[in-house]
């Protein structure tokens, strides 16, 4: 069964780094392109950033432009997120998400999840 | 402010059925890119719910269904049960500068 495990969460200054790992298993990793996604506290679901399959594209949300940034070892079935620059409002449980599948564009959305790994950045 | 609208709040009844409005714009759902729902229970990860507008993921209730017309989308649940008290968020994809994942900000149902 498909198993996206994240992992790097924490308490971290603000301007301070950190880095997320998520660890896929249960499907084909290199077929697909995978998202962060984050939610803070009491809050909506934020897209944060997606890379594709070959890691060819990238592409952030502007709220995390120029500080964060995807990665993805497909040979380990793992995605990556840095986060450099850290601000109080980045407080939130970080999601990784199965995007769409490599070459077929914007559909089946964000199949499967992790269970999130909290950040948490005090000012 | 989310790039999709969603109502903050919907109630109905156990049996009932009651639907939740997604709108966005013509940067987005208009463009004709696919919308997809996602439920997330209390304390949990969300859950695809609807992808492309219309189709139920394998073990999703047909109680639950999607559409999709101009700007808008509409994720419908008939024969309400206490179970599915829950936030619900619609998702898109957006040619604007904003990003191309979007995502509404969320409804929470309440079953009376």
């Amino acid at each position: 069964q498909v198993q996206l495990v994240e992992s790097g969460g924490g308490l971290v200054k603000a301007g301070g780094s950190l880095r997320l790992s998520c660890a896929a298993s249960g499907f084909t990793f290199s077929d697909y392109y995978m998202s962060w996604i984050r939610q803070a506290p009491g809050k909506g679901l934020e897209w944060v950033s997606y890379i594709s399959s070959s890691s060819s594209y990238t592409n952030y949300a502007d709220s995390v432009k120029s500080r964060f940034t995807i990665s993805r070892d497909n040979a380990k079935k793992s995605l990556y997120l840095q986060m450099n620059s850290l601000r109080a409002e980045d407080t939130a449980v970080y999601y990784c998400a199965r995007d769409g599948p490599a070459g077929l564009g914007a559909t089946k959305g964000f199949e499967y999840w992790g269970q999130g790994t909290l950040v948490t950045v005090s000012s | 402010q989310s790039v999709l609208t969603q109502p903050p709040s919907v109630s109905g009844a156990p049996g009932q059925r009651v639907t939740i409005s997604c709108t966005g714009s013509s940067s987005n759902i208009g463009a004709g890119y696919n919308v997809h729902w996602y439920q997330q229970l209390p304390g949990t990860a969300p859950k695809l719910l609807i992808y492309d507008n219309t189709n139920r993921p394998s073990g999703v209730p047909d109680r639950f269904s999607g559409s999709k017309s101009g700007t808008s989308a509409s994720l419908a649940i008939t024969g309400l049960q206490a179970e599915d008290e829950a936030d619900y968020y619609c998702q898109s994809y957006d040619i604007s500068l904003t990003g191309p994942r979007v995502f509404g900000g969320g409804t929470k149902l309440t079953v009376l």
